[in-house]
């Protein structure tokens, strides 16, 4: 079945940067592409971005466009997200979801979440 | 960017009885709507896309309709295990956005 898992939960200093992986199993991961959601300690869903697991195209939200990159490593099935220059405000829980190949869609699988803390 | 409203933000309803949460889109999205649910401590989970099309392992209780800007999701006879916060999504176009939640409570 479709699997996705995460890598374990962090803690960051301000300022550090941040690498969460996504490895994906079940099914061919071309096919598809990921987006990164994001949540805040007792907050809604913030998207943050999409890449392609065909082609590695991206698209990143605004809000973090500049702090993010999304990668993929299709030998390992594995996406990547890292943020730069964290802030207090980049402490949540991060999550991958299976998106469309080539444009967003409706997330049908999701990993489990990462726990990312930026705290001095 | 088109922006989701959920309303109610929370809602305590008794075993059994009929839900109706709603979601309403600044602009129109045709029918690219999603609903997700989310349980304390999990994963959100997809429960309806194309605003209406159940996805595998949805109950038959949870039901979605709308198109344009107003869109609906109803649980037919709440059950204990349904306590969680829904949201709704916008898709198809980037960027992506999900409504703030409604907050589903048993009584």
């Amino acid at each position: 079945q479709v699997q996705l898992v995460q890598s374990g939960a962090e803690v960051k200093k301000p300022g550090a940067s941040v690498k969460v992986s996504c490895q994906a199993s079940g099914y061919n991961f071309a096919s598809y592409g990921f987006s990164w959601v994001r949540q805040a300690p007792g907050q809604g869903l913030e998207w943050m971005g999409w890449i392609s697991g065909y082609n590695a195209n991206k698209y990143y939200a605004e809000k973090v466009q500049g702090r993010v990159i999304m990668t993929t490593d299709p030998s390992t099935s594995t996406v990547y997200m890292e943020l730069r220059s964290l802030r207090s405000d980049d402490t949540a829980i991060y999550f991958c979801a299976r998106d469309h190949p080539r444009r967003g869609d409706y997330l049908d699988s999701w990993g489990q979440g990462t726990l990312v803390t930026v705290s001095s | 960017e088109i922006v989701m409203t959920q309303s109610p933000g929370t809602m305590s309803v008794s075993p059994g009885e009929r839900v109706t949460l709603s979601c309403r889109a600044s602009q129109s999205v045709s029918n690219d709507l999603a609903w997700y649910q989310q349980r304390p401590g999990q994963a959100p989970r997809l429960l309806i896309y194309g605003a209406s099309t159940r996805a595998t392992s949805t109950p038959t209780r949870f039901s979605g309709s709308g198109s344009g800007t107003e869109f609906t999701l109803t649980i037919s006879s709440l059950q204990a295990e349904d306590s969680a916060v829904y949201y709704c999504q916008r898709y198809r176009n980037w960027p992506v956005t999900f409504g703030g939640g409604t907050k589903v409570e048993i009584k």
